[in-house]
């Protein structure tokens, strides 16, 4: 076990359908990530919060609404998605660097959820 | 030119070979190095992390970092089935998110 945990493990939601993915983590970190990974893609990475702060952005749907209401939870709510949303969706988490403390920046990952788009 | 470059495989050995998996990357901002292991259906596992250049060892794997050339690599001593995994290199500039990528992976599988 990493420390972060996702859930469902599972989703399977029509294009209609308004659905959210949760991430907790249990590190003591407070940088939180999404990502997206598709077959035969690298990693994605969709949202970054640092002290529950949307740090970066990188181009996502608004379809893709992310949430992260403390450093230990992060939300990712889904609206009408697309068949090609279809994938393993990630969380992550780290201990984002100070000038206290250097940081490796490592993330850790949950385990995903798998989303199916029909 | 891509920022992260690793040969997505399919690699196959024999059990108790000793398996070599690269990575090149062109930003030479990146300072922190990792690799980590995805089983089928589960999340990326961290398996090591370096900073800057040098070699670092845990156990079977040993992960060297090349800043000159700008080239990284994960070796795996003694390979056991339970090895068989994608393995993804990343690298970081050490700025929480920001400018850190990942290798698109290799996929190992190890023979009985």
């Amino acid at each position: 076990e990493t420390g972060v945990t996702q859930t469902p493990r599972h989703l399977v939601m029509g294009m209609t359908n308004k659905k959210s993915l949760k991430c907790e983590q249990h590190l003591g970190h407070n940088a939180m990530y999404w990502y997206k990974q598709s077959a035969k893609k690298p990693l994605e990475l969709m949202f970054v919060y640092s002290l529950e702060e949307r740090v970066e952005n990188n181009s996502v749907p608004s379809r893709f609404s992310p949430e992260c209401p403390n450093s230990s939870h992060l939300f990712l709510h889904l609206h009408t998605l697309q068949p090609e949303d279809s994938a393993l969706y990630l969380c992550a988490s780290s201990q984002a660097p100070s000038i206290l403390a250097e940081s490796t920046d490592t993330q850790y990952f949950g385990p995903g959820t798998r989303l199916t788009v029909l | 030119q891509k920022e992260v470059e690793q040969d997505p495989g399919p690699l196959s050995v024999p059990e108790g070979a000793i398996v070599s998996l690269n990575c090149t990357y062109s930003n030479s901002a990146f300072q922190y190095f990792m690799w980590y292991r995805q089983y089928s259906r589960k999340g990326p596992e961290l398996l090591m992390y370096t900073y800057s250049s040098g070699n670092k060892e845990d156990g079977r794997f040993t992960a060297q970092v090349d800043k000159s050339s700008k080239y990284i690599s994960l070796f795996i001593r003694d390979s056991q089935p339970s090895d068989s995994a994608t393995y993804l290199c990343a690298m970081s500039g050490g700025n929480y998110g920001q400018n850190f990528v990942f290798g698109p992976g290799t996929r190992l599988s190890v023979l009985p």
